[in-house]
């Protein structure tokens, strides 16, 4: 069954760096784009990053441009949240999502979410 | 404030049908699919409805969504219990070239 697994989730100083990581099973991981998606403590859902299955397009939101960067390892089924900068509004659970096919970037599929921590 | 606005909140009673609104600009809803999302307490969020209107396999069809224009909806028939969550829905943003989420809607189940 398509499985996605967050890691790398922690408690963070201010200023300084994580990179999170999500693991994927159950599906050919080289065909589908793959989301970042962020819930701050009692918060909604905000939309972080978006990559392309072959890599060749990356998105963003506003809030992270700058300071965070997707990336994929397709040889390890895996996609990566490098978060640099940190601030104290970063602190929420992430999640990584499956996009729905080639064709619809909804997000489909959800892993269990890693959390992150920024404080000093 | 987010791009896409929702009722904070909403509630029924068992049997009833609720709808659950998600307005937006031609910018989002009004060019691009609308999806919806389900958040059970402490868990990851669930994809519920994707293209507008169409359900997931697995996906009860007491769930089912519609699109006008720059506004969405989220119909939920013969409320049960375990229907009490948070409703979330989302668009593609065009101009800011991202994904874009409703502040969500917490459904009570009285």
């Amino acid at each position: 069954q398509v499985q996605l697994v967050e890691s790398g989730g922690g408690v963070v100083q201010p200023g300084r760096s994580l990179r999170l990581s999500c693991a994927a099973s159950g599906f050919t991981f080289s065909t589908y784009g793959m989301h970042w998606v962020r819930q701050a403590p009692g918060k909604g859902l905000e939309w972080v990053a978006l990559i392309w299955y072959d890599v060749s397009s990356k998105y963003y939101a506003d809030s992270v441009k700058g300071r965070f960067t997707i990336s994929r390892d397709n040889s390890k089924n895996t996609v990566y949240l490098q978060m640099n900068s940190l601030r104290a509004e970063d602190t929420a659970v992430y999640y990584c999502a499956r996009v729905l096919s080639s064709s619809d970037y909804g997000m489909d599929v959800w892993g269990q979410g890693t959390t992150v921590t920024v404080s000093s | 404030q987010s791009v896409l606005t929702q009722p904070p909140s909403a509630s029924g009673t068992p049997g009833q049908r609720v709808t659950i609104s998600c307005s937006g600009s031609s910018s989002n809803i009004g060019s691009n699919y609308v999806y919806w999302y389900q958040q059970l307490p402490g868990t990851a969020p669930k994809l519920l409805i994707y293209s507008n209107n169409q359900r997931p396999s697995g996906v009860p069809d007491r769930f089912s969504g519609s699109k006008s224009g720059t506004s969405a909806s989220l119909a939920i028939s013969g409320l049960r219990s375990e229907d009490e969550a948070d409703y979330y829905c989302a668009a593609w943003h065009d101009s800011l070239s991202g994904w874009v989420f409703g502040g969500g809607t917490k459904l009570t189940v009285l």
